[in-house]
């Protein structure tokens, strides 16, 4: 079974911390993505990497970047974290292969709540 | 750009009954995705639909996909209770491209079933 995880469930910070959410997946996929939720909007992406080192902008990058330095491991960093921040934030990973296989597996979520 | 809306946002149906909740996406789109997820969890994937007529079923649950129309719908019969969740559909354009899969979800539909 693939395993996406997420370092923290609930994470509360104040207003200009600088914050890191961690997602780590077991199955050597090549995409990883990170979303937003919000009540009325879905899952807005934020940025996504294709391979080690490469990323894109999603949809909503303001205010976020990311880093991936292993396959495995993908970081949303909030450089100075503010109350329009405060969501729902959901990793995914998928196989950069064909087929079916673009299906995105996702990990349980971080929700935060910024102060 | 593709753009997905979902309705009904909120559904309330008795046990029993049948209805209908409707995705419709504004271009192309070369794989429809359903989701389903419980409070405070993760998304659970529930269907992929990748061709025109597709056609899915699992339990309770069957999905459909209309190319021509750019309109996926997920019919429930005689809802019970264990079906109360939010429902999201997502389309997924170019995916072996430089997309890398990129999903673009719907609002989601809030779905409650009563006795």
């Amino acid at each position: 079974d693939v395993k996406v995880t997420q370092s923290s469930r609930y994470l509360v910070k104040r207003t200009g911390e600088k914050v890191f959410l961690e997602c780590v997946q077991d199955m050597d996929h090549e995409n990883m993505f990170w979303y937003r939720q919000d009540p009325g909007l879905g899952l807005r992406l934020i940025y996504f990497s294709y391979d080690v080192k490469m990323k894109e902008k999603g949809d909503i990058p303001e205010g976020y970047s990311v880093s991936r330095e292993k396959k495995e491991r993908f970081s949303l960093i909030l450089e100075s974290a503010s109350t329009n921040q405060t969501s729902m934030y959901l990793c995914a990973s998928s196989f950069e292969a064909g087929g079916d296989s673009y299906e995105q597996y996702f990990g349980p979520g971080t929700r935060l709540t910024v102060t | 750009e593709l753009k997905v809306e979902q309705n009904p946002l909120f559904l309330s149906m008795q046990e029993g009954k049948n209805y209908t909740i409707y995705c419709n996406y504004s271009t192309t789109s070369d794989r429809l995705y359903w989701y389903r997820q419980d409070p405070g969890k993760s998304l659970e994937s529930l269907f992929v639909l990748l061709s025109n007529g597709a056609v899915k079923q699992e339990g309770r649950l069957m999905a459909s996909l209309d190319t021509k129309a750019r309109l996926s719908t997920l019919h429930i019969t005689a809802a019970v209770h264990d079906l109360s969740a939010t429902y999201f559909c997502a389309g997924q354009r170019d995916a072996g491209g430089t997309s890398y899969g990129k999903l673009t979800f719907g609002q989601g539909t809030i779905l409650t079933v009563h006795p």
